[in-house]
């Protein structure tokens, strides 16, 4: 079946830094591209539609300047998680949905952002 | 809005018991549900799908049925083992687009 790949699986970084997280459709073309984050022991929040050629998506609460997605082809998507912060740290899930299809969505492996 | 309900866990279980996941949806006309895996330290697998009413899906053992007239498409499975301990997730996409909406998730733990 259709593969997602993230990257990096775990950062752990410092506060006030930037972290850029890749996800990539490796065997199928993706227009769309979801952005989830995930507190532990909970569901998964949709943060963000990512869109290739165009402008992301936010859903309500999410702020645009801190979490910056950029879909600037069919297979990449990244999410940079600006001057990051401890709140920050979560499971950073992302999504891609294959053409055509019942809506059917193909997830990344995930990535552990870990802020000190 | 779409919303999903799932039974609350962690539900606990020996091998070889028999599985019931509960899982019940609103939405708006027929949305496609859908139960995905989650294990420890991973993305989201899909496990099985159901597109329309009374449409069954079945994967790994493990099956739901889409009861339209009960807006439910509980997860089953009769027999599980330890490698079944993950968090279980019930989702939809409404009619209306391709947002996938999520259950809050069932943490399953199979003892040996």
């Amino acid at each position: 079946g259709a593969v997602v790949s993230q990257h990096p699986s775990r950062v752990i970084c410092k506060s006030g830094t930037s972290v850029k997280i890749e996800c990539r459709s490796l065997d199928f073309q993706a227009t769309t591209m979801f952005w989830y984050r995930q507190f532990p022991k909970q569901s998964l929040m949709l943060m963000a539609t990512s869109n290739e050629g165009s402008k992301a998506t936010y859903e309500q609460g999410v702020e645009k300047d801190k979490f910056l997605i950029n879909h600037a082809s069919l297979t990449l998507s990244t999410l940079t998680v600006t001057s990051a912060h401890p709140e920050d740290s979560s499971f950073y899930i992302c999504s891609a949905r294959s053409t055509g299809g019942t809506g059917e969505l193909f997830f990344g492996e995930g990535s552990r952002l870990t802020v000190l | 809005g779409d919303s999903v309900t799932q039974m609350e866990g962690p539900v606990t279980l020996s091998e070889e018991a028999f599985l019931t996941i509960n899982c019940t949806y609103t939405a708006t006309g027929y949305p496609s549900l859908f139960w995905y895996v989650q294990y420890p330290g991973e993305g989201l697998q899909l496990l099985l799908k159901a597109t329309k009413a009374d449409d069954k899906g079945s994967n790994k053992g493990f099956e739901a049925t889409y009861r339209k007239e009960t807006t439910s498409f509980h997860l089953e499975k009769g027999s599980v083992q330890v490698s079944d301990s993950a968090v279980y997730f019930c989702a939809l996409v409404g009619t209306s687009g391709s947002r996938l909406t999520f259950g809050e998730g069932t943490q399953l733990t199979v003892n040996p």
